[in-house]
């Protein structure tokens, strides 16, 4: 089956950028997310991009994402300890969305 | 305007007792998602509802697991005769329309049941 990968854990100093990594294998993939998971709570959409842009900006949040290579990333800029959470990949295919293992930031002060 | 409810929050079992998760989705929301997920690893799909329809169970175990989203109430995830393995965080999500179908396809998550087997 289809399948997301991402890196388990990221540590960043406060203030630094965090870039956080997830490729894909399913190249029909229409719509690409991010989603944020704090301690203790559920997964709310951070942000997505579609499948023909190349890069996505809001606010501190850059998504990035290479087709050709089906990898999508996702860059906070100026790191804060409010940023610390679980941040999971997902894809949709086949109207199911396939889901990475999530990549744990940590921030140091 | 509510999200989606899901509870209870905790839940501990013993082994060979039966677990029942229930879910409440968003107002006007009739996609209901149930998943799993388990320590460090990420969100496993299990079963895809509409209001008195399962979808897509593709994900759900064989044996022991059975989902429902009856016309009135809350949609449920039935575990019997539970066993350790089956400890693990499970959410719901919901949404207005079926996912990949959407300008977004955005799921609204609960904030999952924990449930540990003694």
């Amino acid at each position: 089956g289809e399948d997301v990968e991402q890196s388990l854990f990221l540590s960043v100093r406060e203030g630094d950028s965090s870039v956080i990594n997830c490729t894909y294998t399913d190249s029909s993939s229409t719509y690409l997310y991010w989603y944020k998971q704090e301690p203790g709570a559920g997964l709310q959409l951070l942000t997505y991009i579609f499948s023909n842009m190349d890069m996505k900006q809001d606010q501190r949040l850059t998504v990035l994402l290479n087709k050709k290579d089906k990898h999508l990333s996702l860059r906070i800029a100026d790191t804060q300890t409010g940023d610390s959470a679980i941040y999971f990949c997902a894809v949709d295919s086949n109207y199911q969305l396939i889901w990475g293992a999530g990549t744990k930031l940590i921030i140091k002060p | 305007n509510a999200g989606v409810m899901q509870n209870p929050r905790h839940l501990v079992r013993r082994r060979g007792q039966e677990a029942r998760l229930r879910c409440s989705p968003m107002k006007g929301h009739s996609h209901v998602y149930w998943y799993r997920q388990l320590p460090e690893e990420g969100l496993k799909f299990m079963v895809y509802l509409q209001k008195e329809n399962i979808i897509d169970e593709s994900g759900m175990p064989k044996e022991r697991f059975s989902a429902e989203f009856p016309k009135e109430g809350p949609s449920i995830l039935r575990i019997q005769q539970v066993v350790r393995g089956d400890s693990a965080a499970y959410f719901c999500a919901s949404s207005p329309l079926k996912t990949g179908t959407s300008r977004t396809g955005e799921l609204f998550f609960g904030e999952g049941s924990r449930l540990t087997v003694l």
